[in-house]
This record gives structure tokens, sequence and C-alpha cells, in this order.
């Protein structure tokens, strides 16, 4: 099955609203990542964050290794902020294995 | 600054013709090289990575090889084209492997159309 899964899917945000993506993986995992896709395709990496809780600007994300779970909150979303989601853990260190995405649609 | 380069931007080929896709990133010395494609609607996957020159590991198979020729060289090629080849390749590169702070800077991807 899907080692990583992330929920919603999707998500409809009127801007200024906050959002919670959850990321629920089925092995262990020494590397947990966060990053935005664009619609256009390209990837940012926005977060590694194996365990605990980390900042960067309005992005917060906390993994709890031991239940192998992670979530990645946005506060006051932005139109920008539009597109997908995604979340990855390491492959035994070597490669990176992502989940499906959680698809953000944040509307002015 | 560090720039990646991926070429083509897009390409539409035929099932059975060949195929080389290119990355290059200039800025940065001995950079660890990934190769991800992704299906239209489909999960990012990784197909290899590098971590010096003339080496290369396979993670997925898809009837696809990688050479890395030069340190800031990667290239993606078939010798003959699938129609489950079509998706979206992205290159990128790291500096710290298997750390957990590692960071991977993407490339701007190729799209891949096989009729």
């Amino acid at each position: 099955g899907q080692q990583v899964q992330q929920s919603p899917a999707s998500l409809v945000l009127q801007e200024g609203e906050n959002a919670e993506l959850q990321c629920n993986f089925s092995s262990t995992a020494t590397q947990l990542q966060w990053f935005y896709q664009s619609p256009g395709g390209s990837l940012v990496s926005l977060l590694s964050n194996p365990s605990g809780t980390k900042h960067t600007g309005r992005l917060t994300s906390t993994t709890v290794t031991k239940e192998r779970r992670s979530s990645l909150h946005i506060s006051s979303s932005q139109t920008t902020d539009s597109g997908t989601y995604l979340c990855a853990i390491d492959r035994g260190g070597r490669a990176l294995i992502f989940g499906t995405g959680t698809t953000v649609s944040v509307s002015p | 600054a560090q720039t990646i380069h991926q070429w083509p931007v897009a390409e539409i080929k035929a099932v059975g013709s060949p195929l080389s896709l290119g990355c290059t990133i200039k800025g940065k010395s001995s950079p660890n090289l990934y190769w991800y494609w992704q299906a239209t609607g489909g999960t990012l996957q990784q197909l290899f990575y590098s971590i010096t020159v003339g080496q290369v590991e396979s993670v997925v198979q898809l009837n696809l090889s990688a050479s890395r020729p030069k340190d800031d060289q990667f290239i993606l090629s078939t010798e003959k084209l699938l129609l489950s080849h079509s998706g979206f390749y992205l290159c990128a590169w790291s500096l710290n492997w298997g750390a957990n702070q590692d960071t991977q800077y993407f490339g701007p991807g190729t799209r891949l159309l096989v009729l």
C-alpha cells in the first residue's frame, strides 16, 4: 500500500484562513520533508522536519516520529499559497518516497 | 548563486524513439544529483541519484537510464520510449547526502508526451 498518505486530498480556503495538512507514513523515517509544487509543476522544498516542531514564515511543521505522522500548518493563507503540498520520507536514506499531495486553493 | 537548468523544456516524441533529457547545475561543486518523474495526476517518484561523477544509482526501474558525465551534468535517457514514459521530469541537487537537514533544489522540469 501507499507508504505516505496525505489528507485531505484537496482544500479550499478563503484568503486569511488557516489550514492544517496531514501526512501519515507507514515506515520509520529519518528524513521528512514538505514540498510545495506550483500549478506549473516546479517544486520547492519548504521544511525538513524529521521530528519536533519547525517554523518558517507562515508555515509550521510538527512531526511525531513515534506516531509516524507530520502536519503542516499554514497560517493566514494567501492566494499565492495555492498549489500542491507534498510530504516525503526517506527510503533508507537513499531516496525519497512522496505522498500524493494536498491541493490547496486559496480564493481572494 | 547556484542555478539549475533543464533541457528541453518540453518534448513530444513517438513511441520507440530515443530520448535524452539534460540537467546542469552551476555554482556548486560536487552536488548530489537526482532525477524524479511524475505521471500526469500521479505521485512524484525518485528515479535515480548520483553522489559523484560516473556513479549513478537506480531507485525505480522504468526502462530509463541515467549518467553523470561531468560533475555538473546529469543525463536521463532511453533508446526506446514507451507511452508510460509520458509525464513531468524533474532534476534536483543537494549538498548534504542523507542528512536530516538536507534540502533539495529543483529545476523547472521537462514535460514529455509520448504518442
